[in-house]
């Protein structure tokens, strides 16, 4: 069973909609998550961090952890064409070694 | 603030060779890591410096490949010989010194392909 699940969509949406982005994760000891966009051909960038449970929200974005459930969740509000890209869901296993999901394709649709 | 570069963008080589990527973190940092993301696959630890010293390495995939980071600023990850399996996207990251600093700040990634 891989560590952290995310689908890959890929997820087309029209502009203006509410897009929700999810991944499991297998261990309960995971304590840091983190949400990453992907622009094509370039890095990962850092968009959401949170430790533990709870909501955080930034802008449009708002990240949530459900620890109960081992879900976390990304919600982007009023989506822009410019929100296209992959979002890629990760753990800190510890010790800073990051561990991430497949990565979600998102089309946002003019 | 610069950012993470790396060098080469992309390269092309045929199996057997040997390439070296190289990374630059953001000035002050530390920490830095080698990922992996090869085709359809998931984005993998390979390994993990603070200054000079590898404070883990345990996801690099074999005695193939080796990485260093001589004086604690840039890195290199050499693979040598290069097989066809090692064709992905090599991604350096870095991050503040100190504990609980988690953000890691990715470059844009070196694509290699092993023909």
């Amino acid at each position: 069973q891989k560590e952290v699940e995310q689908d890959p969509g890929p997820l087309s949406v029209p502009e203006g909609a509410i897009v929700s982005l999810n991944c499991t994760y297998s261990n309960s000891a995971f304590q840091y998550f983190m949400w990453y966009r992907q622009y094509s051909r370039k890095g990962p960038e850092l968009l959401m961090y949170t430790y533990s449970s709870g909501n955080k929200e930034d802008g449009r974005f708002t990240a949530q952890v459900d620890k109960s459930s081992k879900y976390i969740s990304l919600f982007i509000r009023d989506s822009q064409p410019s929100d296209s890209a992959t979002y890629l869901c990760a753990i800190n296993r510890g010790a800073q070694k990051l561990v991430f999901g497949q990565g979600t394709r998102l089309t946002i649709n003019p | 603030e610069a950012g993470v570069t790396q060098f080469p963008s992309h390269s092309v080589i045929e199996k057997g060779q040997t390439v070296t990527l190289r990374c630059d973190p953001i000035s002050g940092h530390d920490n830095l890591y080698w990922y992996r993301r090869v085709m359809g696959k998931e984005i993998k630890f390979l390994l993990h410096f603070v200054k000079e010293s590898k404070q883990d390495e345990s996801g690099m995939p074999n005695n193939r490949f080796l990485a260093e980071r001589t004086g604690g600023t840039y890195s290199t990850l050499k693979v040598q010989p290069a097989e066809l399996e090692d064709s992905g996207v090599y991604f350096c990251a870095s991050s503040p010194p100190g504990q609980g600093r988690h953000e890691q700040f990715f470059g844009p990634g070196t694509r290699l392909t092993v023909l």
